[in-house]
């Protein structure tokens, strides 16, 4: 089975712009998370994806949203960009039963760089 | 509420030696613990996972973890490393519904 994928890889952009994230899980699994990481918080949930509803939520700014397909394939949003938006975000996906034992497997990330 | 902390942000071995990277963790319940391993500009990569089915549980590129309930530990260890499995590693306990919580990451050099 093909893994997690990701795109772009990389991106680019101004403050005061917005990006969309692209995210295709793993065939058969219909939750996709996503997290920010950054060198001073570490990694943080901003949302979880199931069915093509928001099942949780991070503590994020309204700045950041998401959406799911009927695939399951998933984009993530942030307008208004900010410096400190600055991060690598990892998507991940999982079957989606929310069992604590249940495994998320993670895509490579989209490193986004603001200036 | 459940977290985790891992005690060490930078822990150097010698290529051959034992590592061994320290988590302790906090859960109202019986948690569900995993180990990550995340390379320079990579994604996260399972290692291992503790699920209540055996406390020793082995994983990939022969690490493994014992959970002890008693310490609220649960350590990964590799009797000898490699200088391939120089990364940040993450432990993580999931929270009822599946939220992931991270520790803050132990990044393991290894010398030659």
């Amino acid at each position: 089975k093909a893994g997690v994928t990701q795109t772009p890889r990389y991106l680019i952009k101004t403050r005061g712009q917005q990006v969309t994230l692209s995210c295709s899980p793993i065939s058969g699994h219909r939750s996709v998370s996503w997290y920010q990481q950054t060198p001073g918080q570490g990694l943080q949930f901003l949302f979880e994806y199931f069915s093509e509803t928001q099942r949780n939520k991070g503590n994020f700014p309204g700045r950041f949203s998401g959406r799911q397909f009927s695939n399951s394939r998933s984009e993530m949003n942030v307008s208004t960009l900010e410096l400190g938006d600055s991060a690598l975000y990892l998507c991940a996906s999982s079957l989606g039963a929310q069992a604590p034992q249940e495994t998320q497997y993670f895509g490579p990330g989209t490193r986004l760089l603001v200036l | 509420a459940q977290s985790v902390t891992q005690l060490d942000s930078h822990v150097s071995v010698s290529e051959g030696t034992p590592v061994l990277l320290r988590c302790n963790y906090s859960s109202s319940y019986s948690p569900s613990l995993f180990w990550y391993v995340q390379h320079p500009n990579k994604g996260l990569q399972l290692l291992l996972k503790y699920t209540s089915a055996a406390t020793l549980v082995k994983g990939i590129n022969g690490f493994e973890a014992e959970f002890k309930k008693s310490e609220t530990s649960f350590h990964l260890t590799k009797p000898s490393a490699h200088m391939s499995d120089a990364a940040e590693y993450f432990c993580v306990v999931t929270l009822q519904g599946g939220k992931l919580i991270f520790g803050q990451g132990t990044e393991l050099s290894v010398k030659p």
